[in-house]
This record gives C-alpha cells, structure tokens and sequence, in this order.
C-alpha cells in the first residue's frame, strides 16, 4: 500500500526567501506524484504533478517540485516566498501500476513572515 | 465550467439525526471520489465511483455511511444516525480519466459537519 510522510507540521520562511516544503513516499508500483495547496474553509487546489520524465516539474504560482528516485521524496519549492503563499499544503501518491486512489500525506502549514 | 460544488457548504445537526450531502462533478468527469479531512490531517479516502459504478470502499465508510451515484453524473453522500466523530470536512472530487497519466483530481469546496 502506499503512503506519503510530510515530516513537518509547519514551515516558517521569511518573505522573499526560498521555501521548501518536505515529502516523501512509499509505492510498490511508478509513482504518480501531486502537490495540492488549501486555503481556510477552502477546498483543495491543484499545484503540480509528477507522472514521468522531467524530474523538476513545475506548477501554479511559481511553484516547483523535485522528484527523487533514490530518496523516494518530491519536495515542493519556490525561489521567492510571497505572504500569500502562507497555507496548507498536500502531497500526495498513486501507484501508477494500479487502478486505484489518492493517498495525502497529513499537510504542512506553510507560513511566511513578512 | 464552474468546477466542482457541493452542498450545502455548513452542516449543524444533533446527533442521531441523519444527514445527506450532495456533490456536483465537473461536466462528463467519470471519476468521482469522496474524502474526509478532519483539524490537522490530510484527507482520507472514503469511496469513489466509476461513471454510477461504486468501485471501493474504505473502511473508514461505517455501514451508517452510504453513497450514491444514480446516473453518473451527480453523487451523494448519507450519513445515517450520526455521531460527534463524524464532524469532518467532507470533500469531494472528480476526474476524466482517459488514461492514467491524465488523472489530476479536482476537489469541491467541500461540506462541513458538525454533530452536537
């Protein structure tokens, strides 16, 4: 089965400085990756996604992220942190080889100080 | 194009009492799921649909929980004889799945309940 750790519950980043935001995962099959960003009493929004090829993909709002075989992560980063980048945000895993459902990792309050 | 909705958007109810929610995929998607997503975590699968073909349940969905999806289009999620640990953000998102590389999910705004 798979599953996705986020080993920060938040992430504090001064404004204007880059952010990284952790995750790692667990598949038995090809891992089909996703970046997901939630503001309050919102739902989830689409940031990015890793299917194949590239392994840096990018995404909405400026967002990036790196996918890593060897360390089994796809960390979220951006050069620049705005004040509206301050939310919580997913990642989340599907095996690739399976018909079968999304798995998220339990979030990272993300927030930047201006 | 409006995306997905979902309503109502707030729930109060006293417990015992059964509730219905309702989600609203994106036009044509085949795809729709349901997640719950409780203060402090992630959203967790509940079930998800096939076109009106309901393809897994998790075993998070309690035999109080029922969902439906009659014609394929619009779904809905029951909970009967409800409980304070039901109260949650209930989610819901669908997707056109062509092939498996194209399956972004994209999510309603969601439902929140809250059982006194």
């Amino acid at each position: 089965a798979q599953s996705v750790a986020q080993p920060e519950d938040q992430v504090n980043v001064a404004e204007g400085n880059p952010l990284t935001v952790k995750c790692t995962y667990s598949v038995s099959g090809n891992p089909y990756l996703f970046w997901y960003v939630q503001y309050p009493n919102r739902g989830l929004q689409f940031l990015l996604k890793y299917i194949t090829g590239d392994n840096l993909v990018k995404g909405s709002y400026g967002f990036e992220a790196e996918f890593n075989k060897s360390q089994t992560s796809f960390h979220l980063k951006k050069p620049s942190a705005l004040v509206s980048d301050s939310a919580l945000y997913f990642c989340a895993v599907r095996d690739g080889n399976r018909d079968d459902k999304i798995i998220f990792g339990k979030g990272t309050r993300l927030h930047i100080l201006p | 194009d409006t995306g997905v909705s979902q309503n109502p958007r707030h729930k109060i109810t006293k417990r015992g009492q059964n509730v219905t929610f309702r989600c609203d995929p994106i036009s044509e998607h085949n795809r729709l799921y349901w997640y719950r997503q409780t203060l402090g975590q992630g959203p967790e699968f509940l079930t998800y649909f096939q076109n009106e073909a309901q393809l897994e349940k998790s075993r998070l969905l309690s035999d109080r929980f029922s969902a439906e999806r009659p014609k394929g289009s619009f779904s809905t999620l029951e909970i009967q004889r409800t409980e304070q640990g039901d109260s949650a953000m209930y989610l819901c998102a669908s997707i056109l799945l062509r092939d498996r590389r194209t399956d972004t999910q994209y999510f309603g705004p969601g439902t929140r309940l809250t059982v006194l």
